[in-house]
C-alpha cells in the first residue's frame, strides 16, 4: 500500500514570496489533514478535511493560508505571502476511521 | 478540549535500560491517546493507540503504554533500549469520535552506548 505522498520535500523562498505544497493521501482514505511542525514543536492541525468538506480550520491563518482538495483526493497547502515564522514542516496526513492517521515525510519551508 | 503534556524534553538511556517517557493528558471527553515516533527527516509513524479497550496497549518495536484514568496519564515504555530507538516521540489525544489530533511538544530520546 502507498503512503501519503507530499512534494516537494524542501522550499526555500523570501518572505513576501508565495508557494505551495502538494498532497497526496492513501487510496480510499476519506479524511486529510495538514499540519504545522514548528522547529521544537509539536505538529498543530491547520485544516482537517473530510472528503472535498472543511471540517475544522479554526487554526489556518486564513489572511494568508488557503487550501483544497478538489474531488475528495489530492490537496495543495498555499500561503501568500509568505512570513518568517511561517518556517516550519508542514506534514500532510490522511485516515479511513478514527483510529490512526498515516503521515506523509512533510515538505520543509524555509522563509528568508 | 483536548491536551497533554509530555514531561522532559530530552531524556537519555544506556542501551539496555529501561525506556520510560511521560505523558498526561487532559479531556473533557474519554479520549484517544497516540503515541507517534519521528525520526529525522521523516515523517510521524504511529507506535500504539489507546482507544478505550485495554487499558495496557503494545505497539510496535517492543514498546506499550498504560492508560491510567485516575491518573491522566499514558506513559511511554520499552524494557531494554536499543540505538536504533533514538528518535523523537509524541503523545497526541483526540476527542471519542474526532480524528483531529492534539500533540503534545514531544520528548527527543537519546541513547548512550
Amino acid at each position: 500500500e502507498a503512503g501519503v505522498a507530499q512534494s516537494p520535500r524542501y522550499k526555500i523562498i523570501e518572505k513576501r514570496q508565495s508557494v505551495a505544497f502538494w498532497c497526496n493521501p492513501i487510496s480510499g482514505h476519506a479524511t486529510l489533514y495538514w499540519y504545522q511542525q514548528i522547529l521544537g514543536q509539536g505538529p498543530k492541525l491547520l485544516i482537517q478535511f473530510q472528503n472535498n468538506g472543511v471540517v475544522d480550520d479554526s487554526q489556518l491563518p486564513k489572511d494568508r493560508f488557503s487550501a483544497e482538495r478538489l474531488k475528495g483526493v489530492d490537496s495543495t497547502l498555499k500561503i501568500q505571502p509568505a512570513k518568517l515564522e511561517d518556517s516550519a514542516v508542514y506534514l500532510c496526513a490522511s485516515s479511513a476511521d478514527l483510529a490512526e492517521a498515516f503521515f506523509g515525510q512533510g515538505t520543509r519551508l524555509t522563509v528568508v | 478540549a483536548q491536551s497533554v503534556t509530555q514531561l522532559g524534553s530530552h531524556v537519555s538511556v544506556s542501551e539496555g535500560a529501561l525506556v520510560l517517557l511521560r505523558c498526561n493528558y487532559s479531556s473533557s471527553v474519554p479520549p484517544y491517546l497516540f503515541w507517534y515516533v519521528q525520526y529525522p527527516n521523516q515523517g510521524l509513524q504511529l507506535l500504539l493507540k489507546y482507544t478505550s479497550a485495554a487499558t495496557l496497549v503494545k505497539g510496535i518495536n517492543g514498546f506499550e503504554a498504560e492508560f491510567k484514568k485516575s491518573e491522566t496519564s499514558f506513559h511511554l515504555t520499552k524494557p531494554s533500549a536499543h540505538m536504533s530507538d533514538a528518535a523523537e516521540y509524541f503523545c497526541a489525544v483526540s476527542a471519542f469520535g474526532n480524528e483531529k489530533l492534539t500533540f503534545g511538544t514531544g520528548t527527543r530520546l537519546t541513547i548512550i552506548p
